[in-house]
């Protein structure tokens, strides 16, 4: 498709679900992230990718987050256990660039909810 | 946290007013960005500045950067109803972007 596209794009989980949270880039982009984003802040870090490549995971909140793009296109951002503060917008952004910052789309994100 | 503040929190003017938002970061750059974000949706890019760069244009868009302030600021001139969104400045430096908290802007007509 022309853009990144995520899905789902509403979650609710009850706490101590598993969830799995997608991202399709946009075709042969290279780079690869994933921000949270909480109610009425800004986007958060959480991982990057290049490629199949996780060279960035230091935003990852806990062990229960876990971000995996094994053949270098399609991304997955698992949570274990979820919890109540788990609750956010969970964003996605891709670049045909390596690293540079140029040129990145963000997805329409999903909003996880965590009752 | 946020690795980035912006000034105001919330801005509301008249349609046809210029309206001006201001960011400050606090690590080092390769580039600063701003997005728009209508509620409920995703981040859309509106203009980069690199580091070397002290002021750009784009539009109605224009951005300044003081990299020995660690400050920028982006101006909507002649804004529009359809401006009204909450706007992010993204500070980008290797391989990571920090956002600030937005500023969210409300364009009455």
């Amino acid at each position: 498709g022309a853009g990144v596209s995520q899905s789902p794009r509403y979650k609710v989980a009850k706490r101590g679900q598993d969830v799995a949270l997608r991202c399709d880039p946009i075709s042969g982009h290279v780079s690869l992230f994933w921000y949270q984003q909480a109610l009425g802040q800004g986007p958060e870090f959480l991982t990057y990718f290049q490629n199949e490549a996780q060279l960035d995971k230091s935003g990852l909140p806990s062990d229960r987050f876990f971000a995996e793009r094994p053949e270098g296109s399609v991304s997955t951002l698992k949570i274990q256990r979820t919890q109540q503060e788990d609750s956010a917008v969970y964003l996605c952004a891709s670049s045909g660039e390596g690293s540079g910052g140029f040129g990145y789309t963000f997805g329409s994100g999903t909003r996880l909810t965590v009752v | 946290s946020q690795q980035g503040e912006e000034d105001p929190q919330a801005l509301s003017i008249q349609e046809g007013e210029n309206a001006t938002m201001n960011c400050s970061y606090k690590t080092s750059i390769n580039n600063l960005q701003w997005y728009r974000q209508n509620s409920g949706r995703g981040l859309v890019h509106l203009i980069l500045i690199r580091s070397n760069e002290r002021e750009k244009h784009s539009g109605r868009l224009r951005v300044t950067l003081d990299t020995s302030k660690k400050s920028s600021s982006l101006l909507i001139t002649a804004s529009r109803a359809a401006d009204t969104a909450s706007y992010f400045c993204a500070a980008y430096n290797f391989n990571k972007f920090y956002f600030g908290s937005g500023t969210k802007l409300n364009v009455k007509p």
